[in-house]
């Protein structure tokens, strides 16, 4: 079946540094990708969509140059969190629309981000 | 507007007892409607779908979830339930079209007591 890959699995980073997660789909080509937030014992918020090849449409609330979301190539795409903040340490996690299936939605599994 | 409704946060059972997480969905056109399971910090593992074809939907470790237009419902259940199936599951609608994206519901807890 369609596996992405999601890397790192877990990150500690310093206030005011940037992070980078790359989600990639691994044996198909993905169009569009999501990008979602979670808190601690909460549910999945978008953030954003990615379109390979175009800019990203943001969630309304979402700073998108805070999460600069980048889809350069149809099995990549990656998020970075500029200028990190105690308050950005979340769950994320991406996931890739597999065109080959009726709204075929495949996840990575996730990167816990801490801003220490 | 799409959304999912999930009632209860937590439900917990017994073991070999039966499971129901419920889930309503609110959709100006047919929607698709999936169930998802999380285990502690991992993704999302798809458990079933339903894509307007059979309302009686199989998924893997034998969950199943029936679409009830009637009460704009899509529970899931299971006959009898293992220790392997306490996590944490999602209920999400996705309105197809040029969109695409997920509407999660916020999620039930479930716990199975030996």
């Amino acid at each position: 079946g369609a596996v992405v890959s999601q890397h790192p699995s877990w990150v500690i980073c310093k206030s005011g540094t940037s992070v980078k997660i790359e989600c990639r789909s691994l044996d198909f080509q993905a169009t569009t990708m999501f990008w979602y937030r979670q808190f601690p014992k909460q549910s999945l918020m978008l953030m954003a969509t990615s379109n390979e090849g175009s800019k990203a449409t943001y969630e309304q609330g979402v700073e998108k140059d805070k999460f600069l979301i980048n889809h350069a190539s149809l099995t990549l795409s990656t998020l970075t969190v500029t200028s990190a903040h105690p308050e950005d340490s979340s769950f994320y996690i991406c996931s890739a629309r597999d065109p080959g299936v009726i709204d075929g939605y495949t996840f990575g599994s996730g990167t816990r981000l801490t801003v220490v | 507007a799409q959304s999912v409704t999930q009632l209860g946060s937590h439900v917990s059972v017994s073991e070999g007892a039966l499971v129901l997480l419920r889930c309503n969905y609110s959709s100006s056109v047919p929607p698709y409607l999936f169930w998802y399971v999380q285990y502690p910090n991992q993704g999302l593992q798809l458990l079933l779908k339903y894509t307007s074809a059979a309302t009686l939907v199989k998924g893997i470790n034998g969950f199943e979830a029936e679409f009830k237009k009637s009460e704009t419902s899509f529970h899931l259940t299971k006959p009898s339930a293992h220790m392997s199936d306490a996590a944490e599951y999602f209920c999400a609608v996705s309105p197809g079209g040029a969109t695409n994206k997920l509407i999660f519901g916020t999620g039930t807890l479930l716990a199975v007591q030996p």
